[in-house]
């Protein structure tokens, strides 16, 4: 049984489309995130929830909107895509807000938008 | 600004020898700092990490080194083996801000 799934894992769509990449952790954890890793392959935060309630709300446009149902969903909804919305976009859990870094990460959804 | 930094995209070391993944950083508040192994078509999955108070960590055959004065972390891998081939991400964290700064990776190949 995974631990951190993601879906779809492969997403090619047009611009000006609007999608959604799903997320569920069946670790009984708090906290989830969503990372992003660009062209040059840093991953970046982009959001985190902790039992529901966002807590981490980086720089992204507002197109970008994160959505937790319950604890063990993240779901991300990006609306109006743009080329350079394509990446590859990581959800990951932690029991709580992670002071020591050690998080669990799904397997990625890669996202082209041509 | 990146404030984690790998320079070097790739390494190849022979199996049975030691390879040495280099990191450094220029934010002096970080608090841990930790090193994540992927392999490819799955998630980073968490390997070793360091506090920020103490300069040596050990698991296995895994061992963090951190250099405060010179802003510098290594990760060796002794003896190396082809299981070990992936992409080695550094990792830092301030504690009271939750989220991970992540360097740009560096791809280890471990040749039998």
């Amino acid at each position: 049984d995974t631990a951190v799934s993601q879906t779809p894992k492969y997403l090619v769509t047009q611009m000006g489309n609007d999608k959604s990449i799903k997320c569920e952790q069946n670790l009984g954890h708090d906290t989830m995130y969503w990372y992003k890793q660009d062209s040059k392959k840093f991953l970046k935060i982009m959001f985190s929830y902790n039992n529901k309630e966002l807590i981490i709300n980086e720089t992204v446009p507002n197109r970008f909107s994160p959505k937790s149902p319950d604890k063990a969903h993240l779901n991300l909804h990006i609306n109006s895509l743009e080329l350079g919305d394509s990446a590859v976009y990581f959800c990951a859990s932690s029991p709580g807000p992670t002071n020591t870094g050690e998080l669990f990460f799904g397997e990625g959804s890669r996202l082209t938008v041509l | 600004d990146q404030q984690v930094k790998q320079n070097s995209p790739s390494l190849s070391v022979q199996e049975g020898r030691i390879s040495i993944l280099n990191c450094d950083y220029t934010n002096s508040m970080f608090d841990y700092f930790l090193w994540y192994k992927k392999y490819p078509a799955e998630g980073p999955t968490f390997l070793i990490s360091i506090s920020s108070i103490k300069d040596k960590n050990e698991d296995g055959r895994f061992t963090v080194f951190l250099n405060k004065s010179a802003k510098h972390l290594s990760l060796h891998i002794v003896p190396s083996q082809p299981g070990d081939s992936a992409v080695y991400f550094c990792a830092a964290i301030l504690a009271g801000r939750r989220a991970l700064t992540f360097g740009s990776g560096t791809r280890l190949q471990v040749q039998p």
